[in-house]
């Protein structure tokens, strides 16, 4: 059964760069050909894709984030990574990873992991 | 970017009760569209995938219906289990959610 877990700090200060790390368990990330991806909810709100990955590399990144995100992926480990830079409180937010079934980043999310809550403060 | 507007917000219901739930882009997406549940302090849980599929192991009486630019989500008979938030989410041009509808027990 394929599970996914993030990890990663809980709090990161204004300016720094939010890093965090998907582990994904009871599958290889490279053999199944998905795609995988990044989804944020800040407190009380709704949900807000951040981007996607291959596990040959190939990534898509929603506009509004592009500039300050970087997705990679490491199938040695079988995880895959998110980086977000200069960020701000109105980065805090549960982060989730999750995977698109239909072998397209174009795609709905099945599979999720529990979410990490970050905050963003000094 | 697609925008969708889901509505109500919220609603307040019955155990028994037929709820519909819509969803709205701002332009068309053709089939483009899935419907999710999420309960607090849990992850989405996926419900309705290509606007009316049923992803495996989700009950019957779970419905999404709609094409282009208008969709809806019914849960036939509502059950205990069914209270929680509910969110549309598109991806025909890149990937976005609607805001959610939180079903509340009446």
């Amino acid at each position: 059964q394929l599970q996914l877990q993030e990890s990663g700090p809980g709090l990161v200060k204004p300016s720094e760069t939010l890093s965090l790390t998907c582990t994904v368990s009871g599958g290889s990330i490279s053999s199944s050909s998905y795609y995988w991806g990044w989804i944020r909810q800040p407190p009380g709100k709704g949900l807000e894709w951040i981007g996607s990955i291959y596990y040959s590399g190939s990534t898509y990144y929603n506009p509004s984030l592009k500039s300050r995100v970087t997705i990679s992926v490491d199938t040695s480990k079988n995880q895959f990574s998110l980086k977000l830079s200069s960020v701000t409180a109105a980065d805090t937010a549960v982060y989730y990873c999750a995977r698109h079934p239909g072998r397209s980043w174009d795609d709905a999310f099945d599979i999720w992991g529990q979410g990490t809550m970050v905050t963003v403060s000094s | 970017a697609i925008q969708l507007t889901q509505s109500p917000s919220s609603l307040s219901a019955s155990v028994g009760d037929r709820v519909t739930i819509t969803c709205r882009a701002s332009q068309g997406i053709s089939s483009a569209l899935a419907w999710y549940q999420q309960k607090p302090g849990k992850a989405p849980k996926l419900l309705i995938y290509d606007a009316s599929s049923l992803e495996s192991g989700v009950p019957s009486r779970f419905s999404g219906s709609g094409s282009g630019t208008d969709f809806t989500l019914t849960i036939s008979s509502l059950q205990p289990e069914d209270f929680a938030t509910y969110y549309c989410q598109q991806f025909n041009n890149y990937l976005t959610f609607g805001g959610g509808t939180k079903v509340e027990i009446k």
